[in-house]
C-alpha cells in the first residue's frame, strides 16, 4: 500500500490526452514538491516533471504537470506508441523525512 | 555526461551482507545529495536512503533502518550502499540516484540486481 495513491492503469489511443493522478495528503504533497518519473520496460526511470510543474531539458512540452492541495497531475498530450511506460508520482514526507513514491500507473496506448 | 554505475549485486543468502556501490562521474558530486531507490521484481519504486552532500545527514526508509547504511567517498566520487540481515524482501534491483528527492531524482544509474535466496 503506497502512500501515495494512483490508478493502476489508464489508457487512450494515439493523439490523444490523458491525465495520471497521485493523491496524497499535508504530511506529503500539499507541503512539498511532486516529481514524476517514466519508466519504460526494462529500462532505469526518467525524469519527467520536476517542482511539480517544470521539465529537465530535453522533455517535450507534450509532458506537463500540475499540484492542487494534496493531488498531482501529470498530464500527456498527442499520445505516441512510445509513451507506454510505467509512470510514478513521489515527494518528500517532510513529517517523517522520507521519499515516497506512488505506486506506479501503467500507460497502455491503444 | 552524467553517468552513475552501480556495481556490487548479486546472490546472498537470508540472513548475509552485501555491499553496493556507485561510480559517479560528469558532474561535481561532493555538491550534491545521493540517493539510493530499489525495486522489486514486478513492483513499483521504493526509496530506501538518502546522503547530503558531506555525509553529514541520512535518511532511510523504515524498513531497513538499523540494517542498510548509506556512505559516500567525495574524494572519489562513490556512493555505498551497505546492507545488513538481509531478508527475501530486499530482494530488488538497486538504483543509483543522483538528488535527494525532496524536488527531483535527475540522473539514474542503470541498476545493480541483489537477490536473497537461499
Amino acid at each position: 500500500q503506497s502512500v501515495l495513491t494512483q490508478p493502476p492503469s489508464v489508457s487512450a489511443a494515439p493523439g490523444q490526452k490523458v491525465t495520471i493522478s497521485c493523491s496524497g495528503s499535508s504530511y506529503n504533497i500539499e507541503n512539498n514538491y511532486v516529481s514524476w518519473y517514466q519508466q519504460l520496460p526494462g529500462t532505469a526511470p526518467k525524469l519527467l516533471i520536476y517542482d511539480n510543474t517544470k521539465r529537465p531539458s530535453g522533455i517535450p512540452d507534450r509532458f506537463s504537470g500540475s499540484k492542487s492541495g494534496t493531488s498531482a497531475t501529470l498530464g500527456i498530450t498527442g499520445l505516441q506508441t512510445g509513451d507506454e511506460a510505467d509512470y510514478y508520482c513521489a515527494t518528500w514526507a517532510s513529517s517523517l523525512s522520507i521519499v515516497v513514491f506512488g505506486g506506479g500507473t501503467k500507460l497502455t496506448v491503444l | 555526461e552524467v553517468q552513475l554505475v552501480e556495481s556490487g549485486g548479486g546472490l546472498v543468502q537470508p540472513g548475509g551482507s552485501l555491499r553496493v556501490s556507485c561510480a559517479a562521474s560528469g558532474f561535481s558530486f561532493s555538491t550534491v545529495w545521493m540517493s539510493w531507490v530499489r525495486q522489486a521484481p514486478g513492483k513499483g519504486l521504493e526509496w530506501v536512503a538518502n546522503i547530503k552532500e558531506d555525509g553529514s545527514e541520512k535518511y532511510y526508509v523504515d524498513s531497513v533502518k538499523g540494517r542498510f547504511t548509506i556512505s559516500r567517498d567525495n574524494a572519489d566520487n562513490s556512493l555505498h550502499l551497505q546492507m545488513n540481515s538481509l531478508t527475501t524482501e530486499d530482494t530488488a534491483v538497486y538504483y543509483c540516484v543522483r538528488g535527494s528527492g525532496s524536488r527531483k531524482f535527475d540522473y539514474w544509474g542503470q541498476g545493480t540486481l541483489v537477490t536473497v535466496s537461499s
